[in-house]
């Protein structure tokens, strides 16, 4: 498996400016979580799906962020408008989830590093 | 909600070293994994150990849930062992969250 495959890699972008960033997570998982990384506040989740629907969005900071995951093999995080503060490496993970209660190992995607001058 | 403190939080050593990283947490937890960032940015799955000892290698893990706490063993320290090393917890009611850990950057020396 190619494990989780993010694009774009790289995003620099203007305040005002849509951002669309995309992920691919590893076929045959039912779970796939977003997160934030800056040197301020560390690794944060933004919003986790179970089954292509979104469980939990209290992790995403404003309105202007919305997450989607039309199907089980595409995600997408957009940022509109972007404003410099959103700079950061935005992660996707994937994971499987039991009906039981239990999870395997999550696994994390290369990260886009957003710049929003 | 759940704290999940590390430490140290920076740890620097000659190559050939070993070293303890530890993971407490504040509350109940049914999962935690440890993840090794590395200089480029990416996290990289170390243990997926929810309880017991685990071991990979040079690297080994021990978590014991009942007293809320995890340790990460290095052993025979290269610098390709540089990094940060997090763990994240998963909690055990209404919610498959992860929360992370502020890491415990390394520096092995050549």
């Amino acid at each position: 498996d190619a494990g989780v495959i993010q694009s774009p890699r790289h995003e620099v972008t203007e305040m005002g400016q849509e951002v669309t960033l995309r992920c691919k997570p590893i076929s045959g998982h039912n779970s796939l979580f977003w997160y934030r990384q800056t040197m301020m506040r560390g690794l944060e989740l933004l919003i986790y799906f179970n089954n292509n629907v979104p469980i939990d969005d209290s992790g995403m900071p404003e309105d202007r962020f919305s997450a989607k995951m039309p199907n089980a093999s595409f995600s997408t995080l957009k940022i509109q408008p972007s404003e410099p503060r959103d700079s950061a490496v935005y992660f996707c993970a994937s994971s499987s989830i039991w009906l039981a209660g239990g999870r395997d190992t999550q696994y994390f995607g290369p990260g886009t590093r957003l710049t929003v001058l | 909600g759940i704290q999940v403190e590390q430490s140290p939080p920076d740890l620097i050593l000659q190559e050939g070293a070993n070293s303890t990283l530890r993971c407490n947490f504040s509350d109940s937890v049914n999962n935690l994994q440890w993840f090794h960032q590395n200089p480029w940015g990416q996290l990289i799955n170390l243990f997926y150990i929810p309880s017991g000892t685990k071991q990979n290698g040079r690297l080994s893990a021990t978590t014991v849930a009942t007293e809320r706490y995890s340790l990460l063993y290095i052993s025979s320290s290269q610098t390709t062992d540089s990094g940060v090393y997090f763990c994240a917890v998963g909690l055990t009611s209404g919610t498959y969250k992860y929360i992370f850990g502020t890491g415990t950057r390394l520096k092995v020396l050549a």
